[in-house]
């Protein structure tokens, strides 16, 4: 199976922060996720990517921008934190074609105070 | 528009209950994809199943079962004697045949009391 990690399970940050959430698969699968969790709203993809350097936006893109400057590495950064984007962050990677399923990582829960 | 309902917010149990889970989807596409995904308090999505719009067929994986029926557009998911270990969010997802974008449902929590 994929392993996806996350940099960290949580987080803490200041209001006007730049933020980094970074994300690494180990394998060679071309499409990377970010989404976000929060309770009623079920998980929301913010951006993806379909292969280096290479980036779409999702759904909620606002407030976000991503980095995919290696295969195996694709970065969420919030260019200057809110507290609404007080959120669990998920990462997952995809192989191959819309039939396979999405691996996710663990999740980083970011609070911003 | 491709739009994932699961309407039951939260269900609760008693050990070795069944329990249905629903799940609902929209779409216009003829080639899509459904999932089930299991997010115990870990955190991380765990991949359950996995369907094409073509094979209706229902799918059994030992105390686990999906009901596909394309006539009512719902994709449900049957625990049956259910365990304290099954106590997780729950969520169902549709993606259309020509993108790699998942579309998620609310998702379902299912506490199992022993």
């Amino acid at each position: 199976d994929v392993k996806v990690t996350q940099s960290s399970r949580y987080l803490v940050k200041r209001t006007g922060e730049k933020v980094f959430l970074e994300c690494v698969q180990d394998m060679d699968h071309e499409n990377m996720f970010w989404y976000r969790q929060d309770p009623g709203l079920g998980l929301r993809l913010i951006y993806f990517s379909y292969d280096v350097k290479m980036k779409e936006k999702g759904d909620i893109p606002e407030g976000y921008s991503v980095s995919r400057e290696k295969k195996e590495r694709f970065s969420l950064i919030l260019e200057s934190a809110s507290t609404n984007q007080t959120s669990m962050y998920l990462c997952a990677a995809l192989a191959g074609g819309p039939y396979n399923e999405q691996f996710f990582g663990p999740g980083t829960r970011l609070t911003v105070l | 528009a491709q739009k994932v309902t699961q309407a039951q917010t939260e269900i609760s149990v008693v050990e070795k209950e069944d329990v249905t889970l629903d799940c609902v989807y929209e779409t216009r596409d003829t080639t899509y994809y459904l999932f089930w995904y299991k997010q115990p308090p870990s955190g991380e999505l765990v991949f359950l199943i996995r369907r094409n719009s073509f094979d209706e067929q229902n799918e059994i994986s030992g105390r686990y079962s999906w009901n596909f029926q394309k006539s009512t557009s719902s994709f449900n998911f049957t625990i049956t004697a259910s365990q304290v270990v099954d106590s997780a969010v729950y969520f169902c997802a549709l993606r259309g045949g020509a993108t790699n974008k998942l579309i998620f449902g609310t998702g379902t929590l299912l506490a199992v009391q022993p």
